[in-house]
């Protein structure tokens, strides 16, 4: 099926320290999805981006929509203990049912006190 | 109020025997979806339910799972003779119409022996 890359695959940080990651696709995608998921818990919508070149925030969070509409890359700033998790980039193709995501395999973040 | 909740917790079964997930969505929550999560891997789409339609099934990976929401509530996933490689976590998510704002519960964990 459809592929996301995601990058980096794990991430190692001191708190306070700013985060990016990205996702890429060879394929076109209509709209961009970043989750958070904790152990144990289904993942947790962080950010829903609908056009390309869209950037959007929530929080220390930013998201960006790619202009190719192949790519999207996420910005934790100034980081805390609690932003430790697993972060996902989810995309939805064209023609495709409202809802129905590919996502890319994870980022997983640490952040040490 | 109540998010999206998911029984058992953990199944484990034995090679060959049925298993049956349940997910109770949100109140009111018109779409219901069903993803698979395998160790340190993204969720990938099984199916979709609109209200009680099962509108899209393409990713259930054989034709030993099987998914209903008769009352376009509850909706229930049954593997039947399971395998090693139905091991994993399976996740439900629901959004109020054919949004992308997906909740998701804390998924059952299947363990097959």
């Amino acid at each position: 099926g459809q592929q996301l890359n995601q990058s980096p695959q794990s991430m190692f940080i001191q708190e306070g320290e700013d985060v990016s990651m990205n996702c890429t696709s060879s394929s076109i995608f209509n709209t961009w999805l970043w989750y958070k998921q904790d152990p144990g818990e289904g993942p947790v919508l962080l950010i829903a981006l609908y056009k390309a070149g869209e950037l959007t925030s929530n929080g220390r969070l930013t998201a960006q929509f790619g202009i190719t509409r192949k790519d999207s890359f996420l910005n934790i700033s100034a980081s805390i203990p609690s932003d430790v998790g697993i972060y996902f980039c989810a995309g939805q193709l064209p023609n495709t049912n409202a809802g129905k995501s590919t996502f890319g395999d994870g980022t997983t973040l640490t952040v040490k006190p | 109020g109540a998010g999206v909740s998911q029984s058992p917790r953990y199944k484990v079964a034995k090679r060959g025997q049925d298993v049956a997930l349940r997910c109770d969505p949100i109140s009111g929550h018109v779409s219901l979806f069903w993803y698979q999560q395998a160790l340190g891997q993204g969720p990938e789409f099984l199916t979709y339910f609109q209200n009680e339609a099962q509108l899209d099934k393409s990713g259930l990976p054989s034709d030993r799972f099987f998914a209903e929401r008769p009352e376009g509530s509850v909706s229930t996933l049954k593997i039947q003779r399971t395998q090693q490689e139905d091991s994993a976590v399976y996740l439900c998510a629901s959004s109020r119409d054919r949004a992308y704002e997906q909740y998701f519960g804390p998924g059952t964990r299947l363990t097959v022996t």
